[in-house]
């Protein structure tokens, strides 16, 4: 079964600093990835997404992620956090294929920014 | 403009008692449907999914069971809720499944 690591529980950073937060899937074939955030009261927005073509994925709000196959990852970063960015952060994959249906989701990053 | 609604945004029902979420999609014919369950330090995990009326899958298997009795409408039922039911549930929608979801507000649910 397709599983999804994402490796912090918990950032802490103070505004203007970089981030990176990590992502690793397990399923070895045609994988679509998504990064999900959810700002505190709201609920699950996407972020960005990766089908094919350019490994590196632009989303909204400064944010971008690297799709590297050969690691099994799709990290996301950004180069310089505001306050704003404080939400809950969630890695998906669905594994391409007939009767795919399932988006396994990590468990989460929560990202808190210091002013 | 394609819209899902999800209610109640919280409830709070005893352990024993029937449970009943609704949620329902607008602008949009034939969605597949999704209900994930988002506890606490778990993650999002899928709990059932449907491709058509009447058509449920079930993913994990649990005291909850869901029902698709319109095109645009999915129901997650219980007969008798558990304390382990508490948590986030969330009503997903997509149209290929490649596109990704788009998600409801969801509901608090706690069984006291």
């Amino acid at each position: 079964a397709q599983s999804v690591s994402q490796h912090n529980h918990h950032v802490i950073l103070s505004e203007a600093a970089s981030l990176e937060l990590g992502c690793n899937y397990s399923y070895g074939g045609t994988v679509n990835l998504f990064w999900y955030v959810q700002y505190p009261g709201q609920h699950l927005q996407l972020l960005l997404k990766y089908f094919s073509g350019d490994p590196l994925v632009k989303g909204i709000k400064g944010f971008e992620a690297e799709f590297i196959k050969s690691k099994f990852s799709f990290n996301l970063r950004k180069p310089s956090v505001q306050w704003s960015d404080t939400a809950e952060y969630f890695c998906a994959v669905i594994s391409s294929g007939a009767g795919s249906y399932q988006l396994t989701f990590g468990k989460g990053t929560k990202l808190s920014v210091i002013p | 403009s394609q819209t899902i609604h999800q209610w109640p945004a919280t409830l709070v029902q005893p352990v024993g008692s029937p449970l009943s979420l609704e949620c329902t999609v607008e602008g949009t014919s034939n969605p597949n449907l999704y209900w994930y369950r988002q506890a606490a330090g778990r993650g999002l995990q899928l709990l059932f999914y449907s491709v058509g009326i009447g058509q449920i899958s079930s993913e994990v298997p649990q005291n909850l069971s869901a029902s698709r009795p319109q095109d645009r409408q999915f129901i997650l039922s219980s007969k008798k809720l558990l304390l382990s039911d508490s948590g986030f549930y969330l009503c997903a929608w997509s149209v290929k499944v490649n596109y990704g979801y788009t998600f409801g507000s969801g509901t608090r649910l706690t069984v006291v």
